[in-house]
């Protein structure tokens, strides 16, 4: 199967500061990237969808201006997380779609903790 | 609101046993079903895509019933590597529109 990598893998944080998240298709283009969190012991929750060259779509309830979506090519996608507080300490996990597949892959997440 | 039900879990089973899981959709549009798993602290990998005929590979069967709008996953002959999170997925797009909605995860433990 396809390969997509995140990076950092784990990151630590002070309150008020922005973490870049990056999240690549390492093998293949993914027209369509998309970003979940999932914090301990809850499902994995949407939180945007997007296509390259275009801006992201957002699920209900996610700022739009907290969390920046760039996919400004077919295989880099980047999440920012603005002025991160406690609250925002998840695991985040990007997955990528190609049209040559009929799958989503995800990539190995990234634990963000924020002090 | 869209969602997706699961056993709550947790499962503790021998080695060897059989075991069930059950899920269940709400939204009668959903395109398509997975079972994924999630090992403790990764990410989910494809466990396998869930049929109306029902399908099976290997120890692992899974059904799809659309008029209950119900999702099942079987194993048989438990392992020790069975033991992880096991995820209910519906896709509620398709094509471009793909997206998926996860259950929040039944965890198996398979002990020996």
């Amino acid at each position: 199967g396809a390969v997509v990598s995140q990076h950092p893998s784990w990151v630590i944080c002070k309150s008020g500061t922005s973490v870049k998240i990056e999240c690549r298709s390492l093998d293949f283009q993914a027209t369509t990237m998309f970003w979940y969190r999932q914090f301990p012991k809850q499902s994995l929750m949407l939180m945007a969808t997007s296509n390259e060259g275009s801006k992201a779509t957002y699920e209900q309830g996610v700022e739009k201006d907290k969390f920046l979506i760039n996919h400004a090519s077919l295989t880099l996608s980047t999440l920012t997380v603005t002025s991160a507080h406690p609250e925002d300490s998840s695991f985040y996990i990007c997955s990528a779609w190609g049209h040559q597949y009929n799958e989503q892959f995800f990539g190995p997440g990234t634990r963000l903790t924020v002090l | 609101r869209k969602e997706v039900e699961q056993d709550p879990g947790p499962f503790n089973v021998p080695e060897g046993a059989t075991v069930a899981f059950n899920c269940t959709y709400s939204n009668s549009a959903s395109q398509s079903f997975f079972w994924y798993r999630q090992d403790c602290r990764k990410e989910p990998k494809l466990l396998m895509s869930v049929y109306s005929s029902g399908n099976e590979d290997g120890r692992f069967t899974a059904q799809l019933n659309r008029a209950s709008q119900y999702i099942s996953l079987l194993i048989r002959d438990s392992k020790l590597s069975d033991s992880a999170t096991y995820l209910c997925v519906v896709n509620e797009g398709g094509g471009s529109n793909y997206k998926l909605t996860f259950g929040k995860g039944t965890l198996l433990t398979v002990n020996p």
